[in-house]
């Protein structure tokens, strides 16, 4: 089956950096995604990575993907006070019209 | 480049009154669109999909509807809305194997 799974919380201190876990339980997915939704608005599309990758970099945000123990986690370098909003993981698989989320992770950037 | 509309915003709506909320995307075609429901501080629950004009995928049994009657416009609609319909709607649309993007979603109170 497929299911999604995250923790709900996560309090870091501005400039620390942030780290946000992912687990899934099918391994047949593709594609793996990291979105953003600030308070009150729409989810943003931060990241993606194929599933034979493990690791992809993007300015502040490295994505590492541990197919074994289907672990996907999200780093954000030196968090700011703008990086406070919920995460997003997400998967597909082939053939799949559809996205399975997870519950979200609500970070919170303390100064 | 694309883009993808909401309206309304916000809604407040009386429990048995009619709904119809609608998704626009420009600068593509033919692409699939989805509906999800985000109920307070929960992750999202995928409501309907469609993969083109007049096909809908019902994903959970419910007291909602979707229609798309043209190629880039997705209706949300209800006869009787219940308390438990109060939530964030968010439309997405995606084209191609990769990524889902999202609009800014809609905000409806069930009174």
């Amino acid at each position: 089956g497929e299911d999604v799974e995250q923790s709900l919380f996560l309090s870091v201190r501005e400039g620390d950096s942030s780290v946000i876990n992912c687990t899934y339980t099918d391994s047949s997915s593709t594609y793996l995604y990291w979105y953003k939704q600030e308070p009150g608005a729409g989810l943003q599309l931060l990241t993606y990575i194929f599933s034979n990758m493990d690791m992809k970099q993007d300015q502040r945000l490295t994505v590492l993907l541990n197919k074994k123990d289907k672990h996907l986690s999200l780093r954000i370098a030196d968090t700011q006070t703008g990086d406070s909003a919920i995460y997003f993981c997400a998967e597909i698989f082939p053939g799949g019209q559809n996205f399975v989320f997870g519950p979200g992770t609500r970070l919170s950037v303390l100064p | 480049s694309q883009t993808i509309h909401q309206w309304p915003a916000t809604l407040v709506q009386p429990v048995g009154s009619p709904l119809s909320l609608e998704c626009t995307v420009e600068g593509t075609s033919n692409p699939n669109l989805y509906w999800y429901r985000q109920a307070a501080g929960r992750g999202l629950q995928l409501l309907f999909y469609s993969v083109g004009i007049g096909q809908i995928s019902s994903e959970v049994p419910q007291n909602l509807s979707a229609s798309r009657p043209q190629d880039r416009q997705f209706i949300l609609s209800s006869k009787k809305l219940l308390l438990s319909d109060s939530g964030f709607y968010l439309c997405a649309w995606r084209q191609g194997a990769e990524t889902q993007y999202f609009g800014p979603g809609t905000r409806l109170l069930v009174l």
